[in-house]
């Protein structure tokens, strides 16, 4: 059974530019969360997504944005990227709420120059 | 608002003996309560919840927590740990009803052997 599947697993971006994150569920997970884990530090929510529709928004400016596809999937975008946005995206997929507990991928570690 | 304090940023114990990671919660309502492990490179995993009932709560690898109510505590202990327990622990919340999880800053156990 394959858990949440996240890619890429690296990336390097140059300051200014945009970059696309993918996540694939867990098999029967409709619900999707983003978190942002900078180096030393637990991981911060960014936003959740359920039926398509950003649930809930965490405390990050509008650069960062996401969408929902029928299948369940995610994509986390991230525009006129900042130096400070270098850190590890966590991809997350629970069955609705999040008292069932989260399924977490391995991440994409984003480098920005 | 919820916030996590992990009054331990690192905890260095010897092999075969116990260990107690500490963390403390605030909130004005209701909350869930998790641990996840973080091993090097990898993504989070549920070490265990607490929704609600009984106060011990018993999870995966041996370990198990106590929720303290009064003192708004939510202490992970495994009476005796091995090498591969290595690795980030995060002690997190949730309120009931919410989407997402507010972590700590994590302590990070190092096992000698």
């Amino acid at each position: 059974d394959a858990g949440v599947t996240q890619s890429p697993t690296h990336l390097i971006k140059t300051r200014g530019q945009q970059v696309t994150l993918r996540c694939s569920p867990k098999s029967g997970h409709d619900t999707v969360s983003w978190y942002q884990q900078a180096l030393g530090q637990g991981p911060q929510f960014i936003f959740q997504y359920y039926e398509e529709e950003e649930r809930q928004r965490g405390n990050f400016p509008d650069r960062f944005s996401g969408h929902q596809f029928p299948n369940y999937s995610s994509e986390l975008n991230v525009n006129a990227l900042l130096l400070g946005d270098s850190a590890l995206y966590l991809c997350a997929s629970t069955l609705g709420q999040i008292l069932y507990g989260y399924t977490f991928g391995s991440g994409t570690r984003l480098t920005v120059v | 608002a919820q916030s996590v304090t992990q009054l331990d940023s690192q905890v260095p114990v010897f092999e075969e003996a116990p260990v107690e990671l500490r963390c403390n919660y605030s909130s004005s309502v209701s909350v869930y309560l998790f641990w996840y492990v973080q091993y090097p490179n990898q993504g989070l995993q549920l070490l265990l919840k607490y929704l609600s009932g009984s106060t011990l709560v018993k999870g995966i690898n041996g370990f198990e927590a106590e929720f303290n109510k009064s003192q708004t505590s939510f202490h992970l202990r495994k009476p005796s740990v091995h090498i591969s327990d290595t690795a980030e622990y995060f002690c997190a919340v949730s309120a009931q009803g919410a989407q997402k999880l507010v972590f700590g800053q994590g302590t990070r156990l190092t096992i000698n052997p």
